[in-house]
């Protein structure tokens, strides 16, 4: 079983959806948990970081089920802009030493 | 927020060369930056945690020897890989944490794109 797991898609849906993505780690002891876009280009970029509360940035919401060591990404009114791939990344030490699932690619169509 | 620069962006060399990728944080000292591999369609892999100072630490299945790694300043550490093979040809990127950030985000590099002909 890989640590991070998700869905690799792809994921088409025409402008003005929304669309969630889901990722299950398997190491119950993880300590920090990360979504990270990756354009065409590969360059990285941190999308926003996943509390147990749940968190929003604009139309963006991310929520962590520990008991179920389960993470997902909810985008609403999608922009053609959001067309890339989203990584779930888990920090299972808080060392820095990062583990990435394969990827979601979401392709927002007009 | 801190920024991580990697060069070069994109190589393309020949079977046997090595090529040198630099990845430096530019705006706080990192005392430890780590080197991710991706091949096409896979998720980021890391190869190796580099230590300022001292030793670098890589995964299993990395050869050390061949992906040499130096961190020889709290800005600057650098990936060469050694007698590079067409297998070779993958993404590259780097690391690293602000600790006046605490131990939460990681800032990327640009990345390097090298291809071995």
């Amino acid at each position: 079983r890989k640590e991070v797991e998700q869905d690799p898609g792809p994921f088409n849906v025409p402008e003005g959806a929304t669309v969630a993505f889901n990722c299950t780690y398997s190491n119950s002891a993880s300590q920090s948990f990360f979504w990270y876009r990756q354009d065409c280009r590969k360059e990285l970029k941190l999308l926003m970081s996943v509390y147990s509360s749940g968190n929003e940035d604009g139309r963006f919401t991310a929520q962590l089920n520990r008991a179920s060591q389960y993470i997902s990404l909810l985008i609403r009114d999608s922009k053609l802009s959001d067309s890339a791939t989203y990584l779930c990344v888990v920090n299972p030490s808080n060392t820095g030493k990062l583990i990435f699932g394969q990827g979601t690619t979401l392709q927002v169509k007009p | 927020g801190a920024v991580v620069s990697q060069h070069p962006s994109r190589v393309i060399c020949k079977s046997g060369t090595s090529v040198k990728i630099e990845c430096r944080s530019l705006d706080f000292q990192a005392t430890t930056m780590f080197w991710y591999r991706q091949f096409p369609k896979q998720s980021l892999m890391l190869m190796a945690t580099s230590n300022e100072g001292s030793k670098a630490t890589y995964e299993q299945g990395v050869e050390k020897d061949k992906f040499l790694i130096n961190h020889a300043s709290l800005t600057l550490s650098t990936l060469t890989v050694t007698s590079a093979h067409p297998e070779d040809s993958s993404f590259y990127i780097c690391s690293a944490r602000d600790p006046a950030e605490g131990n939460t985000e990681a800032f990327f590099g640009q990345g390097t794109r090298l291809t071995v002909v």
